[in-house]
């Protein structure tokens, strides 16, 4: 069935450090692929998305590609913030009709 | 309403004991998900509504747990007999019906502590 992997946390950076964290999946077909951000004590919001190959999500400074070749959806991000500090969650959605979460990756920024 | 609301935010609840967690998703969306976070794992599917129907009701553990929609609006997951290791959090989310690829909006969740 469809699953997504995610790099474990947590992820301690300095401000204004690259960020990076790593997502593949795997489908049947072309699913769509999400980030999900979880603020501490918050739900669940959506970050950014992609629907199909190629395709950029971007928003709040943050970007990930949606690599069919390589069946990845890494995000990326160029400066973070103290106030970036949260749980990612990648997630996939194809023909099962429901959303796939990987298991979360904790990011600390410290200043 | 403006968001997915869920109730109640914290329950602490005997083992054995029934517990029901609520949902209201957000006005006009047909599509309701349950999902369950428990303490470092990721998020778990547990049922799909559309409308009053549910689909897909293959992530439910086992038959203690149930879940049923009215109106197309509000939904109860109903958990019985509790055990603790159902000890997580609950996350409804809601969606368009027929466009999911813009994501779920999720409710801030029920935290349930069976002891």
């Amino acid at each position: 069935g469809d699953s997504v992997t995610q790099m474990e946390g947590p992820v301690t950076l300095s401000e204004e450090a690259f960020l990076t964290i790593n997502c593949t999946y795997t489908a049947t077909g072309y699913p769509s692929l999400f980030w999900y951000v979880q603020y501490p004590g918050e739900g669940l919001q959506l970050l950014l998305k992609a629907t199909k190959a190629d395709d950029k999500g971007s928003n709040k400074g943050f970007e990930a590609t949606y690599r069919k070749e390589t069946t990845s959806f890494h995000l990326e991000k160029g400066s973070v913030q103290v106030s970036d500090s949260a749980v990612y969650f990648c997630a996939s959605l194809g023909a099962t009709n429901k959303l796939i979460f990987g298991t979360g990756t904790l990011l600390a920024v410290q200043p | 309403g403006a968001g997915v609301s869920q109730s109640p935010s914290n329950k602490v609840t005997e083992k054995g004991k029934d517990v029901e967690l609520r949902c209201d998703p957000i006005s006009g969306h047909t599509a309701l998900y349950w999902y369950r976070q428990s303490l470092g794992q990721g998020l778990e599917f547990l049922i799909y509504f559309q409308g009053n129907s549910a689909p897909d009701k293959s992530g439910l553990p086992s038959d203690r747990f149930s879940a049923e929609r009215t109106g197309g609006s509000v939904s109860t997951l109903t958990i019985q007999r509790t055990q603790q290791e159902d000890s997580a959090v609950y996350l409804c989310a809601s969606s368009l019906e027929g466009r999911p690829n813009y994501g779920y909006t999720f409710g801030s969740g029920t935290r349930l502590t069976v002891v």
